[in-house]
Formats: C-alpha cells, sequence, structure tokens
C-alpha cells in the first residue's frame, strides 16, 4: 500500500520557536509538496521539489523554508514559528514530472502556535 | 490565471439521499485537466477522479458520477444514496497545460463540507 507519512499529527509549539515537518514517501515520487489547509481558504501550495536538492517556491512561500536531502523525505521549516502560521499543513508526492495524475497525501500535521 | 469556485461551503443531507457537489472552473487554456478529491475526517486526502478538457464523457463509478460541461465549465460531482461514510470535506482542482499540466500549477477549490446524517 503506498504511503506518504507525516511525522506528526499534531504539534503544539511557541512563538519564534523552529519548528521541522518531516514527510517520507515510499513511492519512489519525484515531486513531492507542501500545502497549507485553512478553514474558508482551501489548499494553498507552500513549496514544491522535483528533485533532490531542488526546491520551488508555491504560492504562499513567506515564512517558509524547506529540504529534500533524500528522494524520499521532504522537510518543511519554519524558521520562527509566528501565530499566523497555526495551520493544517499537508504533503503530497506524484510520480514523474508534469504529471497530470494522482497526488498522494499524507494525513496532515495540524501545528498550533502560542 | 485559473480559478476554481465550490460555491456551496457546507451540504447536510439525511442518509440515501442523492447530494450534488458544484464545481465552477475558469481558464484559459484550451487543454487542461479537472480532478476531485475527498478529505475524509482522517484527515489523508484521497484522489476521486481526473478528466481532461477534451473528454466530456460523464463518468460513473459505483454510487459516485460527475458532470463535466465545458459549455458551463463545469464539473459537478453527484453521490447517489448517500451513506454516512461519505461525510467528508470534497475539493475539485484544476490544473492547465500551458503550466505543464504538472502538480504545482494545481488549484484547489476552497472545498465542500458534506455531511451525511444517518
Amino acid at each position: 500500500d503506498v504511503k506518504v507519512t507525516q511525522s506528526s499529527r499534531y504539534l503544539v509549539k511557541r512563538t519564534g520557536e523552529k519548528v521541522f515537518l518531516e514527510c517520507v514517501q515510499d513511492m519512489d515520487h519525484e515531486n513531492m509538496f507542501w500545502y497549507r489547509q485553512d478553514p474558508g481558504l482551501g489548499l494553498r501550495l507552500i513549496y514544491f521539489s522535483y528533485d533532490v536538492k531542488m526546491k520551488e517556491k508555491g504560492d504562499i512561500p513567506e515564512g517558509y523554508s524547506v529540504s529534500r536531502e533524500k528522494k524520499e523525505r521532504f522537510s518543511l521549516i519554519l524558521e520562527s514559528a509566528s501565530t499566523n502560521q497555526t495551520s493544517m499543513y499537508l504533503c503530497a508526492s506524484i510520480e514523474g514530472q508534469g504529471n497530470t495524475g494522482e497526488l498522494f497525501f499524507g494525513e496532515g500535521s495540524r501545528l498550533t502556535v502560542l | 490565471a485559473q480559478k476554481v469556485t465550490q460555491a456551496q461551503t457546507e451540504i447536510s443531507v439525511v442518509e440515501k439521499e442523492d447530494v450534488t457537489l458544484d464545481c465552477v472552473y475558469e481558464t484559459r487554456d484550451t487543454t487542461y485537466y479537472l480532478f476531485w478529491y475527498k478529505q475524509p475526517p482522517s484527515g489523508e486526502l484521497v484522489f476521486l477522479i481526473r478528466r481532461n478538457s477534451f473528454d466530456e464523457q460523464n463518468e460513473i463509478s459505483g454510487r459516485y458520477s460527475w458532470n463535466f460541461q465545458k459549455s458551463t465549465s463545469s464539473f459537478n460531482f453527484t453521490i447517489t444514496a448517500s451513506q454516512v461514510v461519505d461525510s467528508a470535506v470534497y475539493f475539485c482542482a484544476l490544473s492547465e497545460a500551458y503550466s505543464g499540466g504538472g502538480a504545482d500549477g494545481l488549484t484547489f477549490g476552497k472545498g465542500t463540507h458534506l455531511i451525511i446524517q444517518p
């Protein structure tokens, strides 16, 4: 069974803390994505990666960075968490480049910043 | 720019009723792809269907059916004889070919929260 695994389902952090959200996929997919989901706003793309050590900004990259040191792992980093980054974060992967097939999602990481 | 509108924020029906979730899209491209995803309470979005702009045939999969109409730029989703397990948030999404048709160019609607009451 194919799988995208996000390391933490629920996190509570304080303002100013550094936060790492980890995502691992076991499907050997080239492309990986980080989305943010907020009520009334749907899913918004933060960053994506087409290959190891490669990253591209999505629609809302401010306040975030990413790391892709290995093909199967894509990390989202909040250098200094703020309350407006309280949200649900979803990782996804897809096979190939420019592929219009199925996105595979993790179960999400719900982050609360106090 | 591409845009997806799901006007229904929340729908509540009683089990066994039929329900239709609306999706209207905007695009400048003649080649594009439309998707529906389901997000159950567990949080993980699950792919339901993909349709390309040249294939206007309606699709049926069990109790699920999709009506694609280019003339009205709509890609509506109907659940027949709804069940409690259908309760979820449903997202419609659009990808334009000029953006490479890739998932980085995927635009999601804001989602419709479907509640099926027993």
